[in-house]
């Protein structure tokens, strides 16, 4: 089954400074999506790229996909200490209506 | 507008035990999901629900975990009888319509707080 990666598995910045995260899959897929999670919380839906689309903004996120590599990256511009979480790609796969998770990411931000 | 809320919050139970955990999805929400992340591992799904109907449940590990949304409403998971490998995260979701409905962003799955349980 198709797994999605992300990479690196912890970052470790300072306040004020950008995060690049990224997530490689291995098959066809519909959409895209970015999820964070807070320790001991839920996962919050950050924002969905679809394959036909090569990047997308909201806010300080910008995520970016590219479907000839099957990856795709998640910058998150002017970090805060309240960004510290894990952050997940997951994958909704051509034909499918579930997601596919990768590992994570463990983003710190120190202030 | 309320999100999707899980009961209970934590589980520590016996391993030969039955726990039963619930999910109420967001209102209007005819999809539902089950995922779960055990340690270390990658948060997987276990079923798709649309209204009452069981769309998808390939990612069931056994026939110790019954899922059910009677009326189209709420949905349970039970876990008869438990063991020592079923600890982790079990997570819910729901989304408005199914990912193939085209042309907008109601296929997102919006996920609850997530039930932990420990097999002891």
């Amino acid at each position: 089954s198709q797994q999605g990666e992300e990479d690196p598995q912890a970052l470790s910045i300072q306040e004020g400074e950008n995060a690049t995260m990224n997530c490689s899959y291995k098959t066809s897929i519909n959409n895209l999506q970015w999820y964070r999670q807070n320790s001991g919380r839920g996962l919050v839906h950050l924002i969905l790229i679809r394959s036909n689309e090569r990047e997308k903004h909201s806010g300080r996120l910008r995520v970016t996909l590219d479907t000839s590599k099957k990856s795709s990256s998640l910058l998150i511009t002017a970090s805060r200490a309240a960004d510290t979480a894990s952050y997940f790609c997951a994958t909704l796969n051509s034909g499918y209506s579930t997601l596919t998770f990768g590992k994570g990411t463990m983003l710190l931000v120190s202030p | 507008e309320a999100g999707v809320t899980q009961f209970p919050s934590h589980s520590v139970i016996e391993k030969g035990q039955t726990v039963t955990l619930r999910c109420d999805p967001i209102s209007g929400h005819d999809n539902l999901y089950w995922y779960r992340r055990v340690m270390g591992k990658e948060i997987k799904f276990l079923l798709h629900f649309v209204k009452e109907s069981k769309q998808d449940e390939s990612g069931m590990p056994n026939n110790r975990f019954l899922a059910e949304r009677t009326g189209g409403t709420y949905s349970t998971l039970k876990v008869q009888p438990a063991e020592l490998e079923d600890s982790g995260v079990y997570f819910c979701a729901s989304s408005q319509v199914t990912p193939w409905t085209s042309g907008s962003l109601k296929e997102t799955q919006y996920f609850g707080p997530g039930t932990r349980l420990l097999v002891l």
